[in-house]
């Protein structure tokens, strides 16, 4: 049974670059959440999902995030201008209502020069 | 203060060794817990849930201090495959909301 899918697993791209990160959750899952990880501050919440519905966005850092979630298989997470201060690793996560804890992607690993 | 807070480590212990792990977290509406493990480049994982009673899993043991907002988790019989990085992981509301986690302690286990 597949997990949580993302893509690209890595991306190299230039400042002022767009960037578009995509997801894939657990089919039947009914959450979706975006993370970014760093070395300075771990694990953080960016955006999730309910439904399809987005839920709470407080923690996209700027206007230059954005995040859709067209359908209960596939969501996005695009950066518009990048910067070298974007450059994390980014997990999406699902869940099922109930269900307690959350299954991960592996991750995509944005470095932006 | 931080929501989730954990000691950082570096732990470096031996094989066979036991070791204990702490969290603290702020918010005591906090419903449920949970232990995470992330292995070098790779995502976090579900290590097992904190239950108020305490729970077991093999050489894992969780437990969850209510009064204190206390979470910790002991490893017995360290093994070589345990390194990681344990995240400690609170939810605050029940339903779909967001795990808020630790930045981890990470375990290092030497032959």
């Amino acid at each position: 049974d597949a997990g949580v899918i993302q893509s690209p697993r890595h991306e190299v791209t230039e400042m002022g670059q767009e960037v578009t990160l995509r997801c894939k959750p657990i089919s039947g899952h009914n959450s979706l959440f975006w993370y970014r990880q760093t070395m300075m501050r771990g694990l953080e919440l960016l955006i999730y999902f309910n439904n399809n519905v987005p839920i709470d966005d407080s923690g996209m850092p700027e206007d230059r995030f954005s995040a859709k979630m067209p359908n209960a298989s596939f969501s996005t997470l695009k950066i518009q201008p990048s910067e070298p201060r974007d450059s994390a690793v980014y997990f999406c996560a699902s869940s099922l209502a109930g269900s307690g804890g959350g299954f991960f992607g592996p991750g995509t690993r944005l470095t932006v020069l | 203060r931080k929501e989730v807070e954990q000691d950082p480590g570096p732990f470096n212990v031996p094989e066979g060794a036991t070791v204990a792990f702490n969290c603290t977290y702020s918010n005591s509406a906090s419903q449920s817990f949970f232990w995470y493990r992330q292995d070098c480049r790779k995502e976090p994982k579900l290590l097992m849930s904190v239950y108020s009673s305490g729970n077991e899993d093999g050489r894992f043991t969780a437990q969850l201090n209510r009064a204190s907002q206390y979470i910790s988790l002991l490893i017995r019989d360290s093994k070589l495959s345990d390194s990681a990085t344990y995240l400690c992981v609170v939810k605050t509301i029940s339903g779909n909301t967001p795990l808020v986690f630790g930045k981890g302690t990470r375990l290092s286990v030497i032959a």
